[in-house]
């Protein structure tokens, strides 16, 4: 298995622009986690799926972010329009569920925006 | 909200000594804990986890104790080998299978 896939792996955009990330979970997982990581806050939860749907979307900053799992082998999160703050490394994981906690995470994509 | 402390000093230990990470949370009680490792520029990997009814779990040279009345996990590394240099994660759950993550402890092995 390819594990998960994250792409770009890099991003580098102007404020006001819409970035688009992507993730394909590991095929059969249930569960798929957005996360993003800065040295001052961590790794931080965004938005958690369960079988395609938002389960919990507490973390996600604000109105800009958005996320989708149209089906169980795609997701993207959006963030429209992008501002130097949302600089940071967003990563995707997913969970096999039946009973199995550990999380499964992707590459990451390296967004800058300047 | 939950509050997960690692120390954001890193450690360096010496090649074949025991590494040890402390993790404290607060305001909540995890039903089980995860430590990932993470290396730069790739995402975590889960390492183990224990369940709020075990004490200790071990895999190779690895060992997590988990004290839920002092809301705090140790993570071990013994006989500690450079190929260990990492930041490692710990994560406590917080229901539904969602974890809150510390900001990680980074370990300096040196030969």
């Amino acid at each position: 298995d390819a594990g998960v896939i994250q792409s770009p792996r890099h991003e580098v955009t102007e404020m006001g622009q819409e970035v688009t990330l992507r993730c394909k979970p590991i095929s059969g997982h249930n569960s798929l986690f957005w996360y993003r990581q800065t040295m001052m806050r961590g790794l931080e939860l965004l938005i958690y799926f369960n079988n395609n749907v938002p389960i919990d979307d507490s973390g996600m900053p604000e109105d800009r972010f958005s996320a989708k799992m149209p089906n169980a082998s795609f997701s993207t999160l959006k963030i429209q329009p992008s501002e130097p703050r949302d600089s940071a490394v967003y990563f995707c994981a997913s969970l096999p569920g039946l009973g199995s906690y550990e999380q499964y995470f992707g590459p990451g994509t390296r967004l800058t925006v300047t | 909200s939950q509050k997960i402390e690692q120390n954001s000093e890193a450690l360096n230990i010496q090649e074949g000594k025991t590494a040890t990470l402390t993790c404290n949370y607060t305001n909540y009680s995890p039903a089980y804990l995860q430590w990932y490792r993470q290396d730069p520029g790739r995402g975590p990997v889960f390492l183990l986890l224990i369940r709020e009814n075990e004490k200790e779990k071990r895999k190779e040279r690895l060992k997590v104790t988990f004290d839920t009345t002092l809301k705090q996990s140790l993570f071990h590394i013994t006989a500690s080998q450079p190929a260990d240099s990492a930041t490692y994660l710990c994560a406590p759950d917080y229901g539904n299978n969602r974890l809150a993550f510390g900001k990680g402890n980074q370990v300096v092995v040196i030969p």
